[in-house]
């Protein structure tokens, strides 16, 4: 079974700082990998996903994240953190575009904090 | 083009009352998957509806049902209230494989249980 571990609950970074945002995954085959933030409040924005090809994917909001298939990780990043990046992220696996549908599997995220 | 739709954005209800939500996904998705969000507790895979018809079930017990019209709307209903039933409940939707892969999510319905 697909599973999902971000193992920092609070992150809290000074505004202009360098984020990274660690999660690992647990999947049998090739997974299809995605980073998703939510707002309080609001449901959930795609930040990025990575299926296949370069590992260093770049998204919305200048987050990038790297897909180290040796680590099983996908941790998310960006250079220099905004107050409005205060937010919730989630880290999520699923089976693929082909296969049973777009089911995903979430971390439990990953709360941030950006002191000014 | 509008998003996914989700309704009632708020929801009060006692215990062992029933509660239903509503999702409209995004124009032309055939997929709609529903996720609670407790406290803590991050997203849990509800049901996942395709076509009309139910393709996968989360760990939940029966009293969470739902359906999926022909218009691919769907409704979530739950059955003999609980507390700990209080949570984000969120809808998303997606389109025929093979399609791009992620998810797109409503604003979820907040469902208080007294």
């Amino acid at each position: 079974a697909q599973s999902v571990t971000q193992p920092d609950i609070h992150i809290t970074v000074s505004e202009g700082a360098s984020l990274e945002l660690r999660c690992n995954y647990s999947y049998g085959a090739t997974p299809y990998l995605f980073w998703y933030v939510q707002s309080p409040g609001q449901g959930l924005q795609l930040l990025l996903k990575y299926f296949s090809g370069d590992t260093l994917v770049q998204g919305i909001k200048g987050f990038e994240a790297e897909f180290k298939r040796s680590q099983s990780s996908f941790n998310l990043r960006k250079p220099s953190v905004h107050w409005s990046d205060a937010a919730e992220y989630f880290c999520a696996v699923g089976a693929g575009i082909t296969g049973g549908g777009n089911k995903l599997t979430f971390g439990t995220g990953t709360q941030l904090k950006v002191e000014l | 083009e509008a998003g996914v739709t989700q309704s009632p954005t708020h929801l009060i209800k006692t215990r062992g009352q029933q509660a239903t939500l509503r999702c409209s996904p995004i124009s032309g998705h055939t997929s709609v998957y529903w996720y609670q969000q407790a406290l803590g507790l991050g997203l849990q895979f509800l049901l996942w509806y395709d076509e009309g018809e139910e393709r996968n079930r989360g760990n939940f017990p029966p009293r969470f049902s739902g359906r999926q019209f022909p218009n691919y709307s769907s409704e979530l209903n739950v059955n003999a209230l609980e507390l700990e039933d209080s949570a984000l409940y969120l809808c998303a939707s997606c389109g025929r494989a093979p399609n791009t892969g992620e998810l797109f999510f409503g604003e979820g319905s907040r469902l208080t249980v007294l």
